[in-house]
């Protein structure tokens, strides 16, 4: 079982929906993360949150907004996507943004339609 | 930007048999990881390497941290069924505090009972 939970399992969505996913984490981590993976790919960096603050984002379209509300939870929410934002969204946290690995949540899988 | 080879991109195997796997890189790491990922899941921290010349081992998987900083390998001996699934290699990097994370493009490990 993962420590990182995310929710919703799946999402499908139209493209002039709003919905948010969420992550939760409960190990003391203060580093988070977003990662979109299409299928038979690596993950791929979107945004890095250290210590509730933005770090890192990987020049992700505005249609998708991060947020951290306190240490423990990670949300992005989305807006007007398109059919190519479908993916798995996974959701990760280290100890702090250095040397620690990363734990994975077991993602949201999105459809747009 | 930086890439890591990761080798083979697929491997068949029988069950019994030993596995082994490869990440080279023109670049130096700080760590390596090594994750695997099932379907509908999110990868699973399998070993984490933090020095050169590292040998760690996790039940029946062996993983190295290369001497130059720039390899690692990851071996499975006698392998079942429920080995199958993609295996990532990630390097990590440090910028300043910031740990920078790099995945291999993955092997699918498939494994005939």
């Amino acid at each position: 079982d993962t420590e990182v939970t995310q929710t919703p399992k799946h999402l499908v969505m139209g493209m002039t929906n709003k919905k948010s996913l969420k992550c939760e984490q409960h190990m003391g981590h203060r580093a988070m993360y977003w990662y979109k993976q299409k299928a038979k790919k690596p993950p791929e960096l979107m945004f890095v949150y250290s210590y509730e603050k933005l770090s890192i984002n990987e020049s992700v379209p505005s249609r998708f907004s991060p947020e951290c509300p306190n240490s423990s939870l990670l949300n992005l929410h989305l807006h007007a996507l398109q059919p190519e934002d479908s993916a798995l969204y996974l959701c990760a946290s280290s100890q702090d943004w250095s040397n620690s690995p990363l734990h994975f949540g077991n993602g949201t899988r999105l459809t747009v339609t | 930007g930086q890439q890591l080879n990761q080798s083979p991109q697929s491997m068949f195997i029988q069950e019994g048999e030993d596995v082994s796997m490869n990440c080279t890189s023109s670049s130096i790491f700080n760590t390596w990881l090594w994750y695997k990922q099932e379907p509908g899941e999110g990868p699973v921290l399998l070993i984490a390497l933090y020095k050169a010349g590292e040998l760690t081992s996790n039940g029946r998987l062996t993983a190295q941290f290369g001497i130059t900083r720039k390899d690692s390998f990851l071996n499975i001996s006698a392998s079942i069924p429920s080995d199958v699934g993609i295996y990532f290699c990630a390097g990590q990097r440090l910028k300043g505090s910031q740990g920078n994370l790099i995945f291999g493009k993955g092997t699918k490990l498939s494994v005939k009972p």
